[in-house]
């Protein structure tokens, strides 16, 4: 199925340090998600944008709408041993018929050293 | 408010077999999403329902079929099991409307592993 191209695939950071992460695209995108999948539970949704330029925030995370709205990154400022998991950036574009199908990165799998 | 709830848990089921997932989407929530995880893979669109309707299918071989019931929640059938079923099932709602317009709430998935 089509993906977006989501990297790193993986990373092992110390306790503390800052994460950064990014999805893109060959395809515009008019809604960016971020999900964080803890092990054994469904993903659950950290953060949306919504406009080209976007740049929210959401306690130590970070994200931002590409302008070309064909990228995205998350940044996780400090991070906690909690932040242990997968995260999912997703692509959506609405149509004039409705939404189509949601499409996601292959995930990036971060570990936190204590 | 519940959240999406999938069921069941687990599944084992042997070659050949038929399995059936099942979805409740959030209450007020029309469109139901299917996605298959498999190991070490991302998330793969599967089907997407909306108003009882199949509006958009994955690259997945016909024997992956679902429906949607007047209810919005949800059915994911796999067929004459193949061993690269076995993944975990994940399913979304979506609202069409409201603050969280556009924005996928995921179930904690049923984990089908096939013998």
């Amino acid at each position: 199925g089509q993906q977006l191209n989501q990297s790193p695939q993986s990373m092992f950071i110390q306790e503390g340090e800052d994460v950064s992460m990014n999805c893109t695209s060959s395809s515009i995108f008019n809604t960016w998600l971020w999900y964080k999948q803890d092990p054994g539970e469904g993903p659950v949704l950290l953060i949306a944008l919504y406009k080209a330029g976007e740049l929210t925030s959401n306690g130590r995370l970070t994200a931002q709408f590409g302008i070309t709205r064909k990228d995205s990154f998350l940044n996780i400022s400090a991070s906690i041993p909690s932040d242990v998991g997968i995260y999912f950036c997703a692509g959506r574009l609405m149509n004039s018929g409705g939404y189509q199908k949601v499409t996601f990165g292959i995930g990036t799998k971060l570990q936190v050293i204590p | 408010e519940a959240g999406v709830t999938q069921s069941p848990t687990h599944l084992i089921k042997t070659r050949g077999q038929q399995a059936t997932l099942r979805c409740s989407p959030i209450s007020g929530h029309t469109s139901v999403y299917w996605y298959q995880q498999a190991l070490g893979l991302g998330l793969q669109f599967l089907l997407w329902y909306d108003e009882g309707e199949e509006r958009n299918r994955g690259n997945f071989p016909p024997r992956f079929s679902g429906r949607q019931f007047p209810n919005y929640s949800s059915e994911l059938n796999v067929n004459a099991l193949e061993l690269e079923d076995s993944a975990l099932y994940l399913c979304a709602s979506m609202s069409i409307s409201g603050i969280s317009a556009g924005e996928l709430f995921f179930g904690e998935g049923s984990r089908l592993t096939v013998l």
